[in-house]
């Protein structure tokens, strides 16, 4: 069945660093949605995003969809503490969304 | 803002017994899902209905889980026999209308430990 894959694993970076998180698709994917699950928390949607290439931005984060519609990148500039937490993609897989393993996310301020 | 609602909020049982969560999904949203999410992996779709209907139970482990949605509106999932390995989030979420691109809306879930 299809697959959806997240690198990094985890990831620790100094406050006002940037994070990036990368997910990968096994299929093309018709669109692929981000979320995100604070500690102890449930996941929230951040975007969805479904033409190749697309390019979407949300203040200090920035989301890309590959040309393939295979892969997707979130981007996140200068990292505040408050950005901690898990980010999950998902696509499609049939009727139901395909979640990736997600990111985590910790912050040293 | 209108949210999912699920209860309760933490369960703790003996491996053998049984347990049961419930979900209210929000209002008008005709979809609503399972999920299970064990700690360091991202959510996994245990059942999925449309109104009263199931749509997709493919991964619900039917020897010892059920989940029913008789009205069409809020929801129960049980598990009897509960094992040690159903240690886990529970995720209830719902959407509208049936599509894999729509935007779900989770619940706090149910946080179940089996001892």
């Amino acid at each position: 069945g299809q697959q959806v894959m997240q690198i990094p694993q985890y990831q620790h970076v100094q406050e006002g660093e940037d994070f990036t998180t990368y997910c990968n698709s096994s299929t093309t994917l018709s669109n692929i949605q981000w979320y995100k699950q604070r500690p102890g928390g449930h996941p929230v949607f951040l975007i969805q995003l479904v033409k190749s290439g697309e390019v979407k931005k949300q203040k200090r984060l920035t989301f890309q969809f590959g040309e393939a519609k295979k892969n997707s990148s979130l981007h996140i500039t200068a990292t505040q503490t408050t950005d901690v937490g898990t980010y999950f993609c998902a696509g499609p897989g049939g009727n139901k969304l395909v979640f990736g393993a997600g990111t985590i996310l910790r912050v040293k301020s | 803002e209108a949210e999912v609602a699920q209860s309760p909020r933490y369960k703790i049982t003996e491996k053998s017994q049984a347990v049961a969560f419930w979900c209210d999904p929000i209002s008008g949203h005709a979809t609503l899902y399972w999920y299970r999410q064990i700690l360091g992996q991202g959510p996994e779709l245990l059942v999925q209905f449309q109104d009263e209907s199931v749509v997709d139970d493919s991964q619900l482990p039917k020897d010892r889980f059920s989940a029913e949605r008789l009205k069409g509106v809020d929801s129960t999932l049980k598990i009897q026999p509960a094992e040690l390995g159903d240690s886990a989030m529970y995720l209830c979420a719902s959407s509208s209308p049936l599509l894999a691109g729509v935007t779900q809306y989770f619940g706090p879930g149910t946080r179940l430990l089996v001892l």
